[in-house]
């Protein structure tokens, strides 16, 4: 159980265009959904949380306008890089969570590597 | 302010002898600690995790140890095999009342069994 979908696994796009990374869960519901980035041998940084319905919280340094996040339902998320940068180059991961009877479940996809030209 | 801390960069060890991977945490609010393993271009695998109300929780080669009191917990691997070869995040959540239970992770430790 709890199997998570990303895609795409891997995307080049030309500076200034948008990409949308999506995130399904598969077989369970994620009430929230949490964004993460990771740099080249850095750690898993967390960009924003949505909860199904609601406007993403982002985090500090994050600009809300530029990552575009929508949960529309409780079975996909998606996040959409705009007027991408060389900058924003990174592996973006998405984290479905589900809530359980005593602790919640965090899961993985499988992760996008944006590279951005 | 990094909350979570893995102050080694990289381990190795030899084939079938234990690897121990810390972790030390500031934020007395985090009950919850959950260690992965992740390769380049993937997304983290989850291999155990403990509950504040515990200080030890085992599963097969895996057991990971809290130390409340001094904040700190550790991953061991017994037997250590190469297939474990990796990097290792330990993150921590708040999963209280008015929490957001988001995760908090580590800058990840490189294991390299050597066979």
């Amino acid at each position: 159980g709890a199997v998570v979908s990303q895609h795409p696994s891997w995307v080049i796009c030309k500076s200034g265009t948008s990409v949308k990374i999506e995130c399904r869960s598969l077989d369970f519901q994620a009430t929230t959904m949490f964004w993460y980035r990771q740099f080249p041998k850095q750690s898993l940084m967390l960009m924003a949380t949505s909860n199904e319905g609601s406007k993403a919280t982002y985090e500090q340094g994050v600009e809300k306008d530029k990552f575009l996040i929508n949960h529309a339902s409780l079975t996909l998320s998606t996040l959409t890089v705009t007027s991408a940068h060389p900058e924003d180059s990174s592996f973006y991961i998405c984290s479905p969570m589900y809530r359980g009877l005593q602790v919640h479940g965090y899961t993985f996809g499988s992760g996008t590597r944006l590279t951005v030209v | 302010d990094q909350q979570v801390k893995q102050n080694s960069p990289s381990l190795s060890v030899q084939e079938g002898r234990i690897s121990i991977l810390n972790c030390d945490y500031t934020n007395s609010m985090f009950d919850y600690f959950l260690w992965y393993k992740k390769y380049p271009a993937e997304g983290p695998t989850f291999l155990i995790s403990i509950s504040s109300i515990k200080d030890k929780n085992e599963d097969g080669r895996f057991t990971v140890f809290l130390n409340k009191s001094a904040k700190h917990l550790s991953l061991h691997i017994v037997p250590s095999q190469p297939g474990d070869s990796a990097v290792y995040f330990c993150a921590a959540s708040a999963q209280g009342g008015g929490s957001n239970y988001k995760l908090t992770f580590g800058k990840g430790t490189l294991l390299t069994v050597n066979p």
